[in-house]
């Protein structure tokens, strides 16, 4: 079965860091994108940052500079990295499957987000 | 990136078919082929429903469809049945290997 399992959502100070984890299993991790979605409690989804099976990283311009994703596919794990938090970071961080990338390179399907995992709850407040 | 602009709600009829818009420019929605659907029930986490604007993964029923006209994508649900009570979420490329979702609907079944 593919699971994907979060860790590291805690309270934190406006300025602070946290270090969030998602633990996989069931599946070939090296050989998938993953990607970081979160949801303030109560609205919409918003696409975080996204790694590649090289490590290329993308991110969303609201945490551009402040977030990093990363990978580590020997543990099957990833990782995003989180200084300078703000009020307005505070959400469930969901961990999530993208695509089935080939060794050439070649990605499919195109944003195929699945599964998700059950998410972890970051909050920024003093 | 800009939320692309969908509907804060939707209803139908048990049997009915109901259709969620999904707005965006020609740069996500209207530039590329790569839409796609989630459903989230309350305290879930989303499930995917439809890839590629028009795919159905496994397990999907084919009472969901969707398609894609200029710079909106349209998400149809037929037959509508209590548990398709949920929120919809359309999420779109929007170049650069970056994505934006949309701000959500949520589906009533009267």
């Amino acid at each position: 079965e593919v699971q994907l399992v979060e860790s590291g959502g805690a309270l934190v100070q406006p300025g602070g860091s946290l270090r969030l984890s998602c633990a996989a299993s069931g599946f070939t991790f090296g050989s998938y994108d993953m990607h970081w979605v979160r949801q303030v409690t109560g609205k919409g989804l918003e696409w975080v940052s996204g790694i590649g099976i090289v490590g290329d990283t993308y991110y969303a311009g609201s945490v551009k500079g402040r977030f990093t994703i990363s990978r580590e596919n020997g543990k099957s794990s990833l990782f995003l990295q989180m200084n300078n938090l703000r009020v307005g970071d505070t959400a469930v961080y969901y961990c999530v499957r993208g695509s089935y990338c080939s060794g050439a390179g070649h990605c499919s399907p195109v944003g195929y987000f699945d599964p998700w995992g059950q998410g972890t709850l970051v909050t920024v407040s003093s | 990136q800009s939320a692309l602009t969908q509907p804060p709600s939707a209803s139908g009829s048990p049997g009915q078919s109901v259709t969620i818009s999904c707005t965006g420019s020609s740069s996500d929605v209207g530039g590329y082929y790569y839409v796609a659907w989630y459903q989230q029930h309350p305290g879930k986490a989303p499930k995917l429903m439809i890839y590629e604007v028009t795919k159905r993964p496994s397990g999907v029923p084919d009472r969901f469809s969707g398609s894609k006209s200029g710079n909106t994508a349209s998400l149809t649900v037929s037959g509508l049945q209590a548990e398709d009570e949920a929120d919809y979420y359309c999420c779109s490329y929007a170049g650069s290997n970056t994505w934006v979702f949309g701000g959500g609907t949520k589906l009533t079944v009267l």
